[in-house]
């Protein structure tokens, strides 16, 4: 069965500061994974996802991912933190390793911006 | 604006009322998946639809959630005989299915159930 798990509740890093926000996966079969944003009172925005394509993966909003198999991780980065990136953070693992089904995410990472 | 919308946005009921919410999708999209998704948590997946098929439905909470999709369109979920702890954010969202590639779930705002 497919779990995430997310290291953190809550991240707080000055403005221009690395955000990293720890995912990491249980799978067995190959995952596909995703990182969605949510701001206060709104659904979810995809981020970013990983297909088994290139193991570094480039979102939006400056935001990347890189896939460690070895680590079952996919951790959340971004080089310089701005305060409208203050959000929650969500990552997810598709069912099945493919486009069978719904999504799993983990509990979700509160991030802080501060100036 | 062509994404997800859902409708309330905002729902206050008392404990023991019937409630239902709606769902469009992006008009192209042929799967609609549902999610809870409770204060502090991860959203929760309820159950989703292929075109007007429901694919899954075992992870519907009980007996009182349904859902339905009866035109491949838009969905209804509906919770009968609300409690206090069906309070919660409720969440829609779709996809286009491509075969060998991960589906992208795009979300609407979701749907705030207050029940007193």
């Amino acid at each position: 069965a497919q779990s995430v798990t997310q290291l953190g509740s809550h991240v707080s890093v000055s403005e221009g500061a690395l955000v990293l926000l720890r995912c990491n996966y249980s799978s067995s079969v190959p995952p596909y994974l995703f990182w969605y944003v949510q701001y206060p009172n709104q659904g979810l925005q995809l981020l970013l996802k990983y297909t088994s394509a290139a193991t570094l993966v480039k979102g939006i909003n400056g935001f990347e991912a890189e896939f460690k198999k070895s680590e079952t991780s996919f951790h959340l980065t971004k080089p310089s933190a701005h305060m409208r990136d203050a959000a929650e953070y969500f990552c997810a693992v598709s069912v099945y390793g493919g486009s069978q089904g719904n999504l799993i995410f983990g509990k979700g990472t509160k991030l802080s911006v501060k100036p | 604006d062509t994404g997800v919308s859902q409708d309330p946005r905002h729902k206050i009921t008392k404990r023991g009322q019937n409630v239902t919410f709606r769902c469009d999708p992006i008009s192209e999209h042929n799967r609609l998946y549902w999610y809870r998704q409770t204060l502090g948590q991860g959203p929760e997946f309820l159950t989703y639809f292929q075109n007007e098929a429901q694919l899954e439905k075992s992870r519907l909470l009980s007996d009182r959630f349904s859902a339905e999709r009866p035109k491949g369109s838009f969905s209804t979920l509906e919770i009968q005989r609300t409690e206090q702890g069906d309070s919660a954010m409720y969440l829609c969202a779709s996809s286009s299915l491509r075969v060998f590639s991960a589906d992208e779930q795009y979300f609407g705002p979701g749907t705030r159930l207050t029940v007193t």
